[in-house]
């Protein structure tokens, strides 16, 4: 079966770092990769999501992901992070000929002013 | 368009109640998932249906956990009897399927709060 590794489960940084989140899926197949977020006390929102074509997808509020099939991983990233991005950021997976989302434990990120 | 609908939005009951958590997925939408997250285990798909019809419930928990799609507008999750245990948030979520590049959009979750 597959499944979705993130090694962050908590993060701190101050506004203005960087970010990088980690995520590294099992699965030796065709997969379809996204990134939610999840605000305090809110469900899940879409950040961005990968099918196919350019590996660097785009996503909203400034995020970023690369996918490299190599290394079967997905990570996340930020230029610059804001106090408003304090949240959870969940990876999930999508394998072949099913519907079922394998998501990952969850990146618990605080930014801090 | 009004995403996801669920209610509602919070429920305190007693153990041994029976508990019905109802959500309307996105209008076209013709897949459904039923979610559970805890601080333990995260991010639980419990079931999911793909045109009204239960496709996979290896997640749901156990016997006392039951899920139906009377239509493509509507579902349900009731738990009988409601443990503490139970005690979660449940999202549901839904999904155009085809041609393998869906993205799941999550309601706005039922937090469960079982005593």
């Amino acid at each position: 079966a597959q499944s979705v590794s993130q090694h962050n489960h908590h993060v701190i940084l101050s506004e203005a770092a960087s970010l990088e989140l980690g995520c590294n899926y099992s699965y030796g197949g065709t997969v379809n990769l996204f990134w939610y977020v999840q605000y305090p006390g809110q469900h899940l929102q879409l950040l961005l999501k990968y099918f196919s074509g350019d590996p660097l997808v785009k996503g909203i509020k400034g995020f970023e992901a690369e996918f490299i099939k190599s290394k079967f991983s997905f990570n996340l990233r930020k230029p610059s992070v804001q106090w408003s991005d304090t949240a959870e950021y969940f990876c999930a997976v999508l394998t072949g000929g099913g519907n079922k989302l394998t998501f990952g434990t969850g990146t618990q990120l605080k930014v801090e002013l | 368009d009004a995403g996801v609908i669920q209610s509602p939005r919070h429920e305190v009951t007693e153990m041994g109640q029976e508990v019905t958590l109802r959500c309307k997925p996105i209008s076209g939408h013709n897949s459904l998932f039923w979610y559970r997250q805890t601080m333990m285990r995260g991010l639980e798909l419990l079931i999911y249906f793909n045109n009204n019809v239960p496709i996979d419930d290896s997640g749901m928990p156990e016997d006392r956990f039951s899920a139906k799609m009377p239509n493509a507008s509507f579902s349900t999750l009731k738990i009988q009897p409601s443990e503490p245990r139970d005690s979660a948030v449940y999202f549901c979520a839904s999904s155009l399927a085809g041609l393998y590049q869906e993205t799941q959009y999550f309601g706005p979750g039922t937090r469960l709060l079982v005593l």
